[in-house]
């Protein structure tokens, strides 16, 4: 199958971390991503990760891949109220090589001053 | 990054009528997708256009409703036909860069309503 889930809403509290959480079903997938989306725009790519690694950090973000279990996480650390937007997990399959993704259907994630 | 212009950005249109949406890329890119998202919903991914050859259409989406152009490396069209209020969403382009073209990178959408 294709799907991509995730929850659907997440509120924390400015200055606290916070963890959006995505599982995939496809294990061939190469590339897992992750997008924002603030409210009336497109899509800004945040970070991906390729699937041989089991983390990558880019300043306050940390993503952790657990292949076995097909499961992704992104971790805000020190959440900003500008940090308030959709976040969207995607796998990523390959077709005539070149990327198709395949989305989540998007975390809200409320920052609360 | 990729700078990803799309026109119109929003657009109220009546059904039955029809709307192209334009994509322009700042440099030279050799696939080109187009995505729908409706309300409340995650991306799905509509056609991808590869310059110099017909689009590739997703399940459940066909050329005569969603017909495509791709004229030269930098721009492409999506146009939505006939339309009715099932297809107010907002439809983004997008496209490949980075090693391998692991990078995706959208544009800001047209938020499309039919009435």
């Amino acid at each position: 199958g294709e799907d991509v889930e995730q929850s659907l809403f997440l509120s924390v509290r400015e200055g606290d971390s916070s963890v959006i959480n995505c599982t995939y079903t496809d294990s061939s997938s190469t590339y897992l991503y992750w997008y924002k989306q603030e409210p009336g725009a497109g899509l800004q790519l945040l970070t991906y990760i390729f699937s041989n690694m089991d983390m990558k950090q880019d300043q306050r973000l940390t993503v952790l891949l657990n292949k076995k279990d097909k499961h992704l996480s992104l971790r805000i650390a020190d959440t900003q109220t500008g940090d308030s937007a959709i976040y969207f997990c995607a796998e990523s399959q390959v077709v005539d090589s070149s990327y198709k993704l395949i989305f989540g259907s998007g975390t809200r994630l409320l920052v609360r001053p | 990054s990729a700078v990803i212009s799309q026109k119109p950005s929003r657009d109220i249109c009546q059904r039955g009528t029809s709307l192209t949406i334009q994509c322009q890329v700042d440099s030279q890119v050799t696939m080109m997708f187009w995505y729908r998202q409706q309300p409340g919903q995650s991306l799905t991914l509509i056609a991808t256009a590869n310059q110099g050859s017909e689009a590739t259409y997703e399940s459940g989406f066909v050329i005569d409703k969603f017909p495509i152009s791709r004229p030269n490396l930098t721009f492409s069209t999506l146009t939505v036909s006939n339309m009715s209020p099932e297809d107010s969403s907002i439809y983004l382009c997008s496209v490949e860069r980075g090693v391998r073209n692991t990078e995706a990178f959208f544009g800001q959408g047209t938020r499309l309503t039919v009435v």
